[in-house]
Protein backbone atom coordinates (compact mmCIF):
# COMPACT_ATOMS: atom_id res chain seq x y z
CA UNK A 1 0.00 0.00 0.00
CA UNK A 2 1.74 2.93 -1.30
CA UNK A 3 0.68 6.04 1.93
CA UNK A 4 2.53 8.81 1.56
CA UNK A 5 3.68 10.78 4.50
CA UNK A 6 3.61 14.74 4.30
CA UNK A 7 4.42 17.53 6.95
CA UNK A 8 1.13 18.67 9.02
CA UNK A 9 1.36 22.54 8.18
CA UNK A 10 3.26 24.97 6.41
CA UNK A 11 3.78 28.73 6.77
CA UNK A 12 5.08 31.23 4.28
CA UNK A 13 5.23 34.84 3.69
CA UNK A 14 3.81 36.57 0.35
CA UNK A 15 6.00 36.19 -2.69
CA UNK A 16 7.91 33.00 -1.58
CA UNK A 17 8.59 29.88 -3.03
CA UNK A 18 7.04 26.99 -0.99
CA UNK A 19 8.50 23.29 -1.36
CA UNK A 20 5.91 20.56 -0.10
CA UNK A 21 7.88 17.32 0.14
CA UNK A 22 5.78 14.24 0.44
CA UNK A 23 7.35 10.78 1.43
CA UNK A 24 6.22 7.79 -0.39
CA UNK A 25 8.27 4.73 0.47
CA UNK A 26 6.50 2.06 -1.06
CA UNK A 27 5.75 3.52 -4.55
CA UNK A 28 5.80 0.67 -7.20
CA UNK A 29 6.60 0.79 -10.28
CA UNK A 30 3.64 2.00 -12.10
CA UNK A 31 2.51 4.56 -9.81
CA UNK A 32 2.70 7.92 -10.67
CA UNK A 33 2.51 10.87 -8.25
CA UNK A 34 -0.77 13.57 -8.00
CA UNK A 35 -0.99 16.62 -6.10
CA UNK A 36 -4.40 18.01 -5.35
CA UNK A 37 -5.70 21.87 -3.38
CA UNK A 38 -8.15 21.42 -1.58
CA UNK A 39 -10.10 24.94 -0.30
CA UNK A 40 -12.45 25.60 2.68
CA UNK A 41 -16.15 24.55 1.37
CA UNK A 42 -14.27 23.12 -1.78
CA UNK A 43 -13.61 19.89 -3.38
CA UNK A 44 -9.59 19.05 -4.16
CA UNK A 45 -8.33 20.68 -7.06
CA UNK A 46 -6.07 18.65 -9.55
CA UNK A 47 -2.44 20.68 -9.39
CA UNK A 48 -0.24 18.35 -11.13
CA UNK A 49 0.83 14.46 -11.77
CA UNK A 50 3.89 13.38 -12.59
CA UNK A 51 6.14 10.30 -12.96
CA UNK A 52 9.92 10.72 -13.13
CA UNK A 53 12.11 14.03 -13.09
CA UNK A 54 10.45 17.14 -13.38
CA UNK A 55 7.08 18.29 -14.78
CA UNK A 56 5.45 21.97 -14.88
CA UNK A 57 2.71 23.44 -15.09
CA UNK A 58 0.97 26.85 -15.49
CA UNK A 59 0.46 26.81 -11.45
CA UNK A 60 3.43 24.95 -9.93
CA UNK A 61 6.14 22.20 -10.90
CA UNK A 62 6.66 18.66 -9.19
CA UNK A 63 9.93 17.54 -8.50
CA UNK A 64 10.61 13.65 -8.80
CA UNK A 65 14.42 11.90 -7.52
CA UNK A 66 16.04 9.03 -9.69
CA UNK A 67 14.21 6.58 -6.53
CA UNK A 68 10.50 7.99 -6.99
CA UNK A 69 10.76 7.60 -3.27
CA UNK A 70 9.60 11.06 -2.21
CA UNK A 71 8.24 14.34 -4.24
CA UNK A 72 8.27 17.86 -4.10
CA UNK A 73 5.61 19.92 -5.29
CA UNK A 74 7.05 23.28 -5.84
CA UNK A 75 4.50 26.36 -5.67
CA UNK A 76 6.32 30.00 -6.90
CA UNK A 77 5.65 33.16 -5.12
CA UNK A 78 2.73 32.08 -3.31
CA UNK A 79 -0.06 34.65 -2.42
CA UNK A 80 -2.99 34.69 0.02
CA UNK A 81 -5.39 33.01 -2.16
CA UNK A 82 -2.95 29.71 -2.40
CA UNK A 83 -3.88 29.22 1.47
CA UNK A 84 -5.30 25.65 1.24
CA UNK A 85 -4.99 22.47 2.41
CA UNK A 86 -2.16 19.90 -0.49
CA UNK A 87 -2.83 16.69 -0.88
CA UNK A 88 0.07 13.85 -2.09
CA UNK A 89 -1.71 10.96 -3.50
CA UNK A 90 0.48 7.92 -5.29
CA UNK A 91 -1.14 5.34 -7.73
CA UNK A 92 -1.55 3.17 -10.53
CA UNK A 93 -3.01 5.35 -13.34
CA UNK A 94 -3.25 2.23 -15.16
CA UNK A 95 -4.83 0.15 -12.91
CA UNK A 96 -8.50 -0.79 -11.93
CA UNK A 97 -10.20 -1.93 -9.15
CA UNK A 98 -8.14 -1.77 -6.43
CA UNK A 99 -9.37 1.64 -5.49
CA UNK A 100 -8.63 1.99 -2.16
CA UNK A 101 -5.11 1.08 -2.51
CA UNK A 102 -4.85 3.87 -5.17
CA UNK A 103 -6.93 6.40 -4.19
CA UNK A 104 -5.46 7.45 -0.34
CA UNK A 105 -5.48 10.97 0.27
CA UNK A 106 -4.16 11.52 4.13
CA UNK A 107 -4.21 14.29 5.85
CA UNK A 108 -2.24 16.36 3.50
CA UNK A 109 -0.18 19.61 4.20
CA UNK A 110 -1.99 22.90 5.47
CA UNK A 111 -0.26 25.96 4.06
CA UNK A 112 -0.74 29.01 5.36
CA UNK A 113 0.23 32.44 3.84
CA UNK A 114 1.00 35.21 5.65
CA UNK A 115 0.59 38.71 4.41
CA UNK B 1 -19.42 24.24 -19.43
CA UNK B 2 -20.79 22.99 -16.56
CA UNK B 3 -18.75 21.04 -13.60
CA UNK B 4 -19.33 18.45 -10.90
CA UNK B 5 -22.26 19.28 -8.93
CA UNK B 6 -23.81 17.72 -5.85
CA UNK B 7 -27.47 17.90 -4.19
CA UNK B 8 -27.97 18.53 -1.41
CA UNK B 9 -24.96 20.35 -0.27
CA UNK B 10 -26.28 20.14 3.48
CA UNK B 11 -28.66 17.50 4.97
CA UNK B 12 -29.62 17.36 8.18
CA UNK B 13 -30.47 13.79 9.22
CA UNK B 14 -31.95 11.91 12.16
CA UNK B 15 -30.62 8.95 13.43
CA UNK B 16 -31.99 6.15 11.79
CA UNK B 17 -33.40 7.78 9.01
CA UNK B 18 -32.28 7.12 5.21
CA UNK B 19 -30.63 9.70 2.85
CA UNK B 20 -29.86 9.93 -1.14
CA UNK B 21 -26.94 12.43 -1.68
CA UNK B 22 -26.89 13.21 -5.50
CA UNK B 23 -24.16 13.84 -8.34
CA UNK B 24 -24.18 15.02 -11.55
CA UNK B 25 -20.26 14.92 -13.13
CA UNK B 26 -18.87 16.54 -16.16
CA UNK B 27 -21.17 15.31 -19.46
CA UNK B 28 -19.33 12.66 -21.29
CA UNK B 29 -17.01 11.50 -18.16
CA UNK B 30 -16.54 7.98 -17.61
CA UNK B 31 -15.34 7.58 -14.53
CA UNK B 32 -16.72 8.74 -11.64
CA UNK B 33 -16.01 8.41 -7.66
CA UNK B 34 -17.81 9.06 -4.43
CA UNK B 35 -15.25 10.01 -0.79
CA UNK B 36 -16.32 10.54 2.25
CA UNK B 37 -14.37 13.48 4.43
CA UNK B 38 -14.41 13.69 7.70
CA UNK B 39 -13.95 17.24 9.77
CA UNK B 40 -9.85 17.64 9.51
CA UNK B 41 -9.01 14.82 7.46
CA UNK B 42 -8.32 14.03 3.30
CA UNK B 43 -11.14 12.56 1.49
CA UNK B 44 -11.17 8.22 1.74
CA UNK B 45 -12.52 6.81 -1.11
CA UNK B 46 -15.64 4.77 -1.03
CA UNK B 47 -16.69 3.77 -4.43
CA UNK B 48 -15.91 3.52 -8.06
CA UNK B 49 -18.13 3.61 -11.69
CA UNK B 50 -17.01 3.33 -14.83
CA UNK B 51 -20.23 4.43 -16.62
CA UNK B 52 -22.75 2.26 -14.88
CA UNK B 53 -20.17 -0.50 -13.84
CA UNK B 54 -19.36 -0.29 -9.98
CA UNK B 55 -15.84 -1.91 -10.50
CA UNK B 56 -14.91 -1.34 -6.89
CA UNK B 57 -16.74 -0.79 -3.91
CA UNK B 58 -14.08 -2.04 -1.81
CA UNK B 59 -14.36 1.50 0.31
CA UNK B 60 -17.88 1.39 1.37
CA UNK B 61 -17.87 1.41 5.02
CA UNK B 62 -20.69 -0.80 5.62
CA UNK B 63 -23.87 -2.63 4.34
CA UNK B 64 -25.60 0.63 4.67
CA UNK B 65 -24.01 2.56 2.17
CA UNK B 66 -25.32 1.70 -1.41
CA UNK B 67 -24.54 3.56 -4.38
CA UNK B 68 -25.68 3.52 -8.19
CA UNK B 69 -25.38 5.01 -11.75
CA UNK B 70 -28.19 3.15 -14.00
CA UNK B 71 -27.51 4.88 -16.69
CA UNK B 72 -23.71 6.42 -16.46
CA UNK B 73 -24.09 9.55 -15.58
CA UNK B 74 -25.88 10.73 -12.39
CA UNK B 75 -25.02 9.05 -9.26
CA UNK B 76 -26.79 8.64 -5.94
CA UNK B 77 -25.10 7.36 -2.72
CA UNK B 78 -27.74 6.43 -0.42
CA UNK B 79 -27.33 5.58 2.81
CA UNK B 80 -29.64 3.52 4.91
CA UNK B 81 -30.13 3.54 8.98
CA UNK B 82 -27.81 6.68 9.32
CA UNK B 83 -25.55 6.54 12.26
CA UNK B 84 -23.64 9.86 14.25
CA UNK B 85 -20.56 8.42 12.46
CA UNK B 86 -21.57 8.69 9.41
CA UNK B 87 -21.74 12.68 9.53
CA UNK B 88 -19.06 13.81 7.34
CA UNK B 89 -18.96 15.87 3.65
CA UNK B 90 -19.52 13.42 0.95
CA UNK B 91 -17.58 14.25 -1.91
CA UNK B 92 -18.38 13.18 -5.69
CA UNK B 93 -15.76 13.51 -8.35
CA UNK B 94 -15.72 12.49 -12.34
CA UNK B 95 -12.68 11.72 -14.98
CA UNK B 96 -13.12 11.52 -18.77
CA UNK B 97 -10.44 8.80 -18.12
CA UNK B 98 -11.90 5.40 -17.99
CA UNK B 99 -9.10 4.33 -15.49
CA UNK B 100 -7.73 5.93 -12.40
CA UNK B 101 -5.57 8.08 -14.55
CA UNK B 102 -5.34 11.52 -14.71
CA UNK B 103 -7.50 14.49 -13.34
CA UNK B 104 -10.31 13.73 -11.47
CA UNK B 105 -12.97 17.34 -11.10
CA UNK B 106 -14.33 17.09 -7.49
CA UNK B 107 -18.15 18.53 -6.84
CA UNK B 108 -18.19 20.76 -3.82
CA UNK B 109 -19.90 18.34 -1.72
CA UNK B 110 -22.86 17.37 0.28
CA UNK B 111 -21.98 17.72 4.41
CA UNK B 112 -24.47 15.59 6.08
CA UNK B 113 -25.21 15.88 9.78
CA UNK B 114 -26.54 12.83 11.85
CA UNK B 115 -28.43 13.91 15.05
Amino acid sequence: LAKTTQPISMDSYEGQEVNITCSHNNIATNDYITWYQQFPSQGPRFIIQGYKTKVTNEVASLFIPADRKSSTLSLPRVSLSDTAVYYCLVGDPGSRGTGANNLFFGTGTRLTVIP
Amino acid sequence: GAGVSQSPRYKVAKRGQDVALRCDPISGHVSLFWYQQALGQGPEFLTYFQNEAQLDKSGLPSDRFFAERPEGSVSTLKIQRTQQEDSAVYLCASSFSGSYKGEQFFGPGTRLTVL
